[in-house]
């Protein structure tokens, strides 16, 4: 298994409350993603990362930022956290782009539920 | 742009029937597809993948998926079901380009259920 760790692995918080979630690789791949599962709407990307500090947005990038500041760590950060953000996040890293035809390896998953 | 659609939200077979799971993709340039699994409360996990090497691809626990231009199509096959089949299954979809600007698009999944 690729090695990606995510953490927190749940999380309950409030509406308003900024929540940042944390994706770990110790594969030194390139590429990292963020991606929300909600039932009926598979995988949507939300932002990703294809250097350190460098990132670009995803399909559902509003109400997220991300920061790359080791080649390892990728972070998601919820400003101020809403319900419609409950949901299960995961992360992902690739060696290259997706236009290159490298697989994504996926993280466990964080299940953030916002009251 | 990609995309792809999954026909089916949920497919049940018997243990030891057929398996079919069905992908359409669209994309304006030559396409690398993938076929997902994801087993309860874990991640997902890369079951077979298509870069143009073979139109017929074999991938783990003994699926494949056949690439057929003409139709648009990736499906998804495993000739006997087992009960450990029983997951959710994604297919997504990406443009070939050396650049970053291509990314993977997930269909909405399909529930396969396996009766015994």
């Amino acid at each position: 298994d690729a090695g990606i760790t995510q953490s927190p692995r749940h999380k309950v918080t409030e509406t308003g409350t900024p929540v940042t979630l944390r994706c770990h690789q110790t594969e030194n791949h390139r590429y990292m993603y963020w991606y929300r599962q909600d039932p009926g709407h598979g995988l949507r990307l939300i932002h990703y990362s294809y250097g350190v500090k460098d990132t670009d947005k995803g399909e559902v990038s509003d109400g997220y930022s991300v920061s790359r500041s080791k080649t390892e760590d990728f972070l998601l950060t919820l400003e101020s956290a809403t319900s419609s953000q409950t949901s299960v996040y995961f992360c992902a890293i690739s060696e290259s782009g997706a236009g290159q035809g490298h697989e994504q390896y996926f993280g466990p998953g964080t299940r953030l539920t916002v009251t | 742009a990609q995309s792809v659609t999954q026909l089916g939200s949920h497919v049940s077979v018997s243990e030891g029937a057929l398996v079919l799971l069905r992908c359409n993709y669209s994309s304006s340039v030559p396409p690398y597809l993938f076929w997902y699994v994801q087993y309860p409360n874990q991640g997902l996990q890369l079951l077979l993948k298509y870069t143009s090497a073979a139109t017929l691809v074999k991938g783990i626990n003994g699926f494949e998926a056949e690439f057929k231009k003409s139709e648009t199509s990736f499906h998804l096959t495993k000739p006997s079901a087992h009960m450990s089949d029983a997951a959710e299954y994604f297919c997504a979809v990406t443009g070939r380009s050396g650049g970053s600007n291509y990314k993977l698009t997930f269909g909405k999944g399909t529930l396969l259920t396996v009766n015994p």
